[in-house]
């Protein structure tokens, strides 16, 4: 059965702190592992990792995949208020994405 | 907006009625989703088109959902007999292609609410 686990599950740090977002996965007929910020509506997409070892960046945002050993972390640096979301893991498997429960994240000011 | 639309926003509906919720996708967008989302939960799959076609659908999802897409374009998910179950987030998700190029867009969501 396919599993995603995020980890931790809730997070609270102060504004300007680095946080690293885990997440585990076994899904069958992998093809990519996506990662979305969640507020109070809709995901919105934030990177789709593929290949492994290969950091994906988008401003204080970073991400990489390793297939091997079937994880991926999401890195935020300098982190403000605005920060402040569930992050989604989802790893794509025939075309249909499998959610982790998402990590909750709270940014003190 | 050329975004992924879902009407109605909220819905509250006493058990036992029928709802109907829509889906309009990025406009090239080819594939469809729809997903169900209830609290401190990530976004569980429940079904997706292609074109006209659907595809798959969740062994997780009771007979009294169903969804369409007549034309390949816009999508709706009807819920008969609703139970207090029901109550969660319906989001829908549109992609171009499919493959691991793919990425999949979500519309606002609908909140449905049974009382």
């Amino acid at each position: 059965e396919d599993k995603v686990v995020q980890s931790p599950l809730s997070l609270v740090v102060h504004e300007g702190d680095t946080v690293t977002l885990n997440c585990s996965y076994e899904v069958t007929n992998f093809r990519s592992l996506l990662w979305y910020k969640q507020e109070k509506k809709a995901p919105t997409f934030l990177f789709m990792l593929t290949s492994s070892g290969i950091e994906k960046k988008s401003g204080r945002l970073s991400s990489i995949l390793d297939k091997k050993e079937l994880f991926s972390i999401l890195n935020i640096t300098a982190t403000q208020t605005g920060d402040s979301a569930v992050y989604l893991c989802a790893p794509n498997r025939d075309d249909k994405i499998i959610f982790g429960k998402g990590t909750r994240l709270h940014i003190l000011p | 907006d050329t975004g992924v639309s879902q009407n109605p926003r909220h819905k509250i509906t006493k058990r036992g009625q029928n709802v109907t919720f829509r889906c309009d996708p990025i406009s090239e967008h080819n594939r469809l989703y729809w997903y169900r989302q209830t609290l401190g939960q990530g976004p569980e799959f429940l079904t997706y088109f292609q074109n006209e076609a659907q595809l798959e659908k969740s062994r997780l999802l009771s007979d009294r959902f169903s969804a369409e897409r007549p034309k390949g374009s816009f999508s709706t998910l009807e819920i008969q007999r609703t139970e207090q179950g029901d109550s969660a987030m319906y989001l829908c998700a549109s992609s171009s292609m499919g493959g691991a190029a793919d990425t999949q867009y979500f519309g606002p969501g609908t909140r449905l609410t049974v009382l």
